[in-house]
């Protein structure tokens, strides 16, 4: 059974940087294909990143600068760093493992990230 | 990468069927048959739907069926229950190894 689990903090202080850790088990590590996804209290999702595990990142051209991930691979996780919060990054973000074809097949239950004072 | 457009809603009586369209340009949607649906229940993670636009994963029903024609796809749903009421959101690759989402659309069972 594949499971994902994202993990961190609830609230974070504007200007802060963001950890969350996408904990996954069920598949082999050369096939996780994590991707990062948030949505804004009622409105749309919004894709943040592709990892592979082999390397390969790719990254929301307009979250680029703000955005890093890296793998641990002796946790089987995927940690998501974003710099320099502000109240727009207010969301639920959702960890996902997505498919050579670009759908996004497992989900995790997502973590609330309230950015407040 | 602009957002793919879709209405902000859409309902239907039960067992009518409602369509939903997703519009984006050549360089997304038109450009590859990477086009996914998702099915968002309140307080949920969303869950596919349909992958490469047409293909159902195991343990979708058949009432949901996808399309594409140009630049849109379309989300079918046909025979509507009280269970499909939820939000849809369409996904395409975008090129240049990116993903872009729509805006989404608020499905209400009549």
């Amino acid at each position: 059974q594949v499971t994902l689990k994202e993990s961190g903090p609830a609230l974070v202080r504007p200007t802060q940087t963001l950890t969350l850790t996408c904990t996954f088990s069920g598949f082999s590590l050369p096939k996780m294909r994590a991707n990062w996804i948030r949505q804004p209290p009622g409105k749309a999702l919004e894709w943040l990143v592709h990892s592979d595990w082999d390397g390969d990142t790719f990254y929301s051209a307009s979250l680029r600068d703000r955005l890093t991930v890296s793998r641990d691979t002796s946790k089987n996780q995927v940690v998501l760093t974003m710099t320099n919060m502000g109240p727009l990054d207010t969301a639920t973000y959702f960890c996902a493992q997505i498919s050579s074809k670009w759908e996004l097949v497992y989900w995790g239950q997502g973590a609330l990230v309230t950015v407040s004072a | 990468q602009s957002a793919l457009t879709q209405p902000p809603s859409a309902s239907g009586s039960p067992g009518q069927s409602v369509t939903i369209s997703c519009t984006g340009s050549s360089s997304d949607v038109g450009g590859y048959n990477f086009v996914s649906w998702y099915q968002q229940h309140p307080g949920k993670a969303p869950r596919l739907i349909i992958y490469e636009v047409t293909k159902r994963p195991s343990g979708v029903p058949d009432r949901f069926s996808g399309s594409k024609s140009g630049n849109t796809a379309s989300l079918t749903v046909s025979g509507l229950q009280g269970d499909d009421e939820a939000d849809y959101y369409c996904s395409s690759y975008g090129g240049r190894d990116n993903l872009v989402f729509g805006g989404g659309t608020k499905l209400t069972v009549l």
